[in-house]
């Protein structure tokens, strides 16, 4: 069975660097798409970018552009969005999800919640 | 930028139909999949390619795609469904565009 299984809750402060994981089994995951997306309290999804773990291809949504870095290591199927300089508008869950060959994303990771408050 | 609007909310009645829309320019040239979200829990994705269902989720769910707007119907609503809907494109430059969101409420 196809599982993405992400890291868990993060309590940052400000200013704070930070780096996330979620981690596939289930499927050969060098040859499909990973995608970040963005849930901040009470909103909708935000898209924030995709990567081919096969060679570390990321791109990313102009809103997120500059903003977090997405990575991968093959070796333990896993990706990762990191932060330089965490915000408190940074606050959300944060979800994984793999894109499959029509552009749909399924499964999701379970979210992985980061609280940032001084 | 790519943007997907859908109404805030919906209610429906058990048994009965509910229809949510989500615009967008040009939404029938793209691919539209579906997800809902009930609280507290990650999106499951209920139709894809506009009107494809994933096993495992019910035949009450279909979709529809044509000009600038792809419709997921629930047929015979159950109070299971009630939850929030989202739409989802790709867009070349924007990359996976979503919906606003839509709460389903069963009444």
């Amino acid at each position: 069975e196809v599982h993405l299984v992400q890291s868990g809750a993060e309590v940052k402060k400000p200013g704070e660097s930070l780096k996330i994981s979620c981690k596939g089994s289930g499927f050969l995951f060098s040859t499909y798409w990973i995608a970040w997306i963005r849930q901040m309290p009470g909103k909708g999804l935000e898209y924030m970018g995709i990567i081919y773990p096969g060679d570390s291809d990321a791109r990313y949504s102009p809103s997120f552009q500059g903003q977090v870095t997405i990575s991968a290591d093959t070796s333990i199927s896993t990706v990762y969005l990191q932060w330089r300089s965490l915000k408190a508008s940074d606050t959300a869950i944060y979800y994984c999800a793999r894109r499959k060959d029509l552009l749909e994303f399924d499964p999701w990771g379970q979210g992985t919640l980061v609280t940032v408050s001084s | 930028s790519y943007e997907l609007t859908q109404p805030p909310s919906v209610s429906v009645s058990p048994g009965q139909t509910a229809s949510i829309t989500c615009s967008g320019d040009k939404l029938g040239e793209k691919f539209t999949s579906w997800y809902h979200q009930k609280p507290g829990q990650s999106p499951v994705l209920v139709i894809y390619q506009d009107d494809k269902r994933p096993s495992g989720i019910p035949e009450r769910f279909s979709g529809s795609n044509s000009g600038n707007t792809a419709t997921l119907t629930i047929s015979g609503t159950q109070p299971m469904d009630e939850a929030d809907y989202y739409c989802q494109a790709w867009d070349s430059s924007a990359g996976g565009v979503f919906g606003t969101g839509t709460k389903v409420t069963v009444l």
